[in-house]
């Protein structure tokens, strides 16, 4: 009964390097999220997914952010070129919508990016 | 604008006793959640209330909802040490598919052996 998975749980880049987060939602879940994290802070929204399709990147920054969710395996959160602001943990979520009624998220452990 | 603001930021009692955490937010929901996250670790759901419900109960927790006053609690009763650990209310929106969350900042509870 496998939850979230995400990989790595941390990785180390220099700036200007790019950083390749993935994401593996609950077995069955078709609508995946992805949330940043500072440091002392709660967690702040960036994108949601399903299958091959945004449905919402309202809380994406407009350059060097991307996410894609293929037909086929993780989603995958792509930062190109970071900067030490980018340094944060990224969660990953998944759920299983029954119409609109509930929206249970389950998060994945995150990954923790330091950015040197 | 910030939608789900806990208070307090953090709160440190004995062990035994309650901890109570309160959440605001600015706007209509259809659910509240409440999770835990543990110093590092990822985020754990604890309980959701929807917007048509006043209170809920899971083990030792109580959750109560007041849409009137857009505000939620969260009571931890007889309080161990292994509940130290940041809480979040997290709310979603009323409008059709607007699934995202919005997290406040969060309470850290801290309790004393």
């Amino acid at each position: 009964n496998a939850g979230v998975m995400q990989n790595p749980r941390h990785l180390v880049r220099r700036r200007g390097q790019e950083a390749r987060l993935r994401c593996s939602p609950v077995k069955g879940h078709s609508h995946v999220y992805w949330y940043r994290q500072l440091p002392e802070e709660g967690l702040k929204f960036m994108v949601y997914l399903q299958k091959e399709n945004i449905i919402d990147e309202s809380g994406m920054p407009k350059e060097r952010f991307s996410a894609e969710f293929p037909k086929e395996g993780p989603s995958i959160l792509r930062i190109q070129q970071v900067v030490r602001g980018d340094s944060a943990a990224y969660f990953c979520a998944s759920s299983q919508l029954r119409g609109l009624v509930s929206n249970e998220q389950f998060f994945g452990p995150g990954t923790r990016l330091t950015v040197l | 604008s910030q939608q789900g603001e806990e208070d307090p930021q953090a709160l440190s009692i004995q062990e035994g006793e309650n901890a109570t955490m309160n959440c605001s937010y600015k706007t209509s929901i259809n659910n509240l959640q409440w999770y835990r996250q543990n110093s590092g670790r990822g985020l754990v759901h604890l309980i959701l209330i929807r917007s048509n419900e006043r209170e809920k109960h899971s083990g030792r927790l109580r959750v109560t909802l007041d849409t009137s006053k857009k505000s939620s609690s969260l009571l931890i009763t007889a309080s161990r040490a292994a509940d130290t650990a940041s809480y979040f209310c997290a709310t979603d929106g009323d409008i059709q598919g607007a699934q995202k969350l919005v997290f406040g900042q969060g309470t850290r509870l801290t309790i004393n052996p």
